[in-house]
């Protein structure tokens, strides 16, 4: 049962211009979403986080926006840029008291110089 | 900037073997965690560990997997008889205060 979706396995988008990668998630209780990015042959690496108090979080080129309603986040990269390419997981947990997370499938963002 | 360390970086070994998967977590961190990905596949959560003993664990999580914390510094993932399926890349993950988790670089592991 795949509870955090990423429907795009992969993106490409000319550098400079925005990056917009989605997932849904089908978990209501769900209430913390995070995104991650992996190198090759690298851990996935913490990028950016919201709560589900918010629709919004901005952290210089990257920005995550939540709808609750529709179970959909995104995270938005502009400008984005070469070494932004990498894999992207979106990843939801709850508050059910379990500490894991569940991660999508993930999508590979190519930035085209 | 703190970091998890997992070792080896890689690991081979023949099917029925035993295996372990070594992570050195961030010391003040209290919540520990082993995932893995399957080559091309979604990252999988495999056990959670808090306490000294486990907290949650996966359908993946079998009688053949046990996990360790034996001196307070490190966190072993132990694999008792490997099979082929069990090839893949192991991560272990910490967690202090706040909800973001700090991975390791990972194990691959290569069951022939």
């Amino acid at each position: 049962d795949q509870q955090v979706k990423q429907n795009s396995p992969s993106l490409s988008v000319q550098e400079g211009r925005i990056s917009i990668l989605n997932c849904d998630y089908t978990n209501s209780m769900f209430d913390y979403f995070l995104w991650y990015k992996k190198y090759p042959a690298e851990g996935p690496t913490f990028l950016i986080s919201i709560s589900s108090i918010k629709d919004k979080n901005e952290d210089g080129r990257f920005t995550v926006f939540l709808n609750k309603s529709a179970k959909h986040l995104s995270l938005h990269i502009v400008p984005s840029q070469p070494g932004d390419s990498a894999v992207y997981f979106c990843a939801a947990t709850g508050l059910t008291g379990a500490n894991n997370l569940f991660f999508g499938t993930g999508t590979r963002l190519t930035v085209i110089p | 900037e703190p970091e998890v360390t997992q070792t080896p970086s890689h690991q081979v070994t023949q099917m029925g073997q035993e295996v372990i998967l070594r992570c050195v977590p961030i010391s003040n961190h209290l919540y520990f965690y082993w995932y893995r990905q399957i080559l091309g596949q979604k990252v999988e959560f495999l056990v959670s560990f808090y306490n000294n003993e486990i907290s949650e664990k996966s359908e993946i999580f079998d009688d053949q997997f046990s996990v360790e914390r034996p001196d307070g510094s490190n966190f072993t993932l132990k694999i008792r008889s490997t099979k082929l399926e069990d090839s893949a890349m192991y991560f272990c993950a910490s967690e202090g205060q706040g909800r973001g988790y700090t991975f390791g670089s990972g194990t691959r592991l290569t069951v022939v």
